[in-house]
């Protein structure tokens, strides 16, 4: 099981980029990583996702360090919409099918 | 909007009630998911259905019973819940199950049970 771990809360200011970390030390080498977000009381929203290579598309980046081991999600500039709580995700694979596990993520605060 | 949309949004309901959460995608996919978000807990999956079949049951109680008649329509039965099952309950469809593809989430139903 590729386990994530992220920091519980961050904050940003407005306009600012904001630099979500995530680790995921124990990933196999063919397991992508996913980014999600949370916008209060609604369904988790897909942000952007990788494998190897850094990865962009118009809502964020995805930064994977050469390991692999662990990855940043960055928001080049943050607004206030962009309060969130952030996840990290590795999807599991049982029998051949896979799943995610949702952890507690990272709540980011966007601040004006 | 995701495509993927749940109905009500909110339910209120008695232990001795029957209901049923009604969850539709508009977007070909053949995979669908049932999670269950509770207070300051992090999501749970539930159910999962690929191609109408149930590929996975995460030791959901019976009084959950869910339902797939074809792959773009999801209900959840709901009977003799418990004040514990409040939640927010969430829907969600990707393209299949064998590859790691992005899932698409509903609004969610809003559930509380008195």
């Amino acid at each position: 099981d590729a386990k994530t771990t992220q920091p519980t809360s961050m904050d940003c200011a407005e306009g600012r980029a904001a630099n979500l970390p995530c680790n995921h030390s124990t990933i196999s080498g063919n397991e992508y990583v996913y980014w999600y977000r949370q916008i209060h009381s609604q369904g988790p929203q897909y942000i952007i996702h990788g494998l190897k290579n850094n990865e962009t598309n118009e809502m964020a980046s995805l930064i994977i360090t050469e390991d692999r081991k662990s990855s940043t999600l960055i928001l080049p500039h943050a607004t206030l919409r962009d309060t969130a709580v952030y996840y990290c995700i590795v999807p599991r694979t049982t029998s051949g099918t896979y799943k995610y596990i949702f952890g507690t993520g990272t709540r980011l605060k966007v601040l004006a | 909007e995701t495509g993927v949309t749940q109905t009500p949004r909110h339910l209120v309901m008695g232990m001795t009630n029957k209901k049923s959460l009604k969850c539709e995608q508009h977007l070909g996919h053949n995979a669908m998911y049932w999670y269950k978000q509770s207070a300051k807990k992090p999501l749970e999956l539930m159910f999962v259905y690929n191609f109408k079949e149930q590929t996975e049951n995460n030791s959901v109680p019976s009084r959950f019973s869910p339902e797939c008649p074809n792959s773009s329509h999801l209900f959840l039965h709901l009977h003799t819940l418990q004040p514990e099952d409040s939640a927010l309950y969430l829907c969600a469809s990707s393209q299949e199950r064998w590859q790691t593809y992005e899932q698409y989430f509903g609004p969610g139903t809003r559930l509380t049970v008195t």
